[in-house]
């Protein structure tokens, strides 16, 4: 079956430092992918979003790589912010609508 | 410019009784998701509802559990005769169109945690 996963369950960098967290997904077709922040006691906020005909998007400080050849997606956070700690989820969204999630990884910024 | 609105936010319930979760979504927003969440775990698709219509209950499981979107008012989410598995965070999104054909995100809802005593 489908499945989509993430490389690490926790992160930790320093405040300032980039980071980097991963995702693995399992079906070729799927052509739309979303990564969503979800702070605790909240539902997932939407962080930026890629379709399979690219390989690059950039936000505010955020860039989604995506490397349909290994089947695998990054995101990128420039100059991380205490505020930026949460946990992050990358979806594949198939063409029924339906959204299948990671597991998530967990960014802690140390100050 | 309000967003997804669930209520409750907490809801506790005994074992054999009913919950009732509800959804608002955005406005503008005809397609209405819903989804669970354990601890520890990412989010996993239960229903996709438009208006007065179940699009996709693939996640939905076979008893106990229903979804409506009628044509005025939120989206219910049921549970009937609920059981200490089904405690969980139940997230409702929404998007103006079917994901599928627009590539438009999902906006999601805090959530309502549901706890069986």
């Amino acid at each position: 079956g489908e499945s989509v996963g993430l490389h690490l369950p926790t992160l930790s960098v320093q405040e300032g430092d980039n980071s980097i967290i991963n995702c693995a997904y399992s079906n070729s077709a799927s052509d739309y992918f979303i990564w969503y922040k979800q702070e605790s006691g909240k539902g997932p906020q939407f962080i930026i979003d890629i379709r399979s005909n690219m390989d690059k998007r950039q936000g505010q400080r955020v860039t989604v790589l995506l490397n349909k050849t290994v089947k695998h997606l990054s995101l990128q956070i420039a100059a991380t912010q205490p505020g930026d700690s949460a946990v992050y989820f990358c979806a594949d969204s198939s063409n029924t609508g339906k959204l299948i999630f990671g597991q998530g990884t967990t960014l802690q910024v140390k100050p | 410019n309000a967003g997804v609105m669930q209520n409750p936010r907490h809801l506790v319930r005994r074992r054999g009784q009913e919950a009732r979760l509800r959804c608002s979504p955005m406005k503008g927003h005809s397609h209405v998701y819903w989804y669970r969440q354990l601890p520890e775990e990412g989010l996993k698709f239960m229903v996709y509802l438009q208006k007065e219509n179940i699009i996709d209950e693939s996640g939905m499981p076979k008893e106990r559990f229903s979804a409506e979107f009628p044509k005025e008012g939120p989206s219910i989410l049921r549970i009937q005769q609920v059981v200490r598995g089904d405690s969980a965070a139940y997230f409702c999104a929404s998007s103006p169109r079917s994901q599928g054909h627009s590539n438009q995100p999902q906006h999601f809802g805090d959530g309502t945690r549901l706890s069986i005593l």
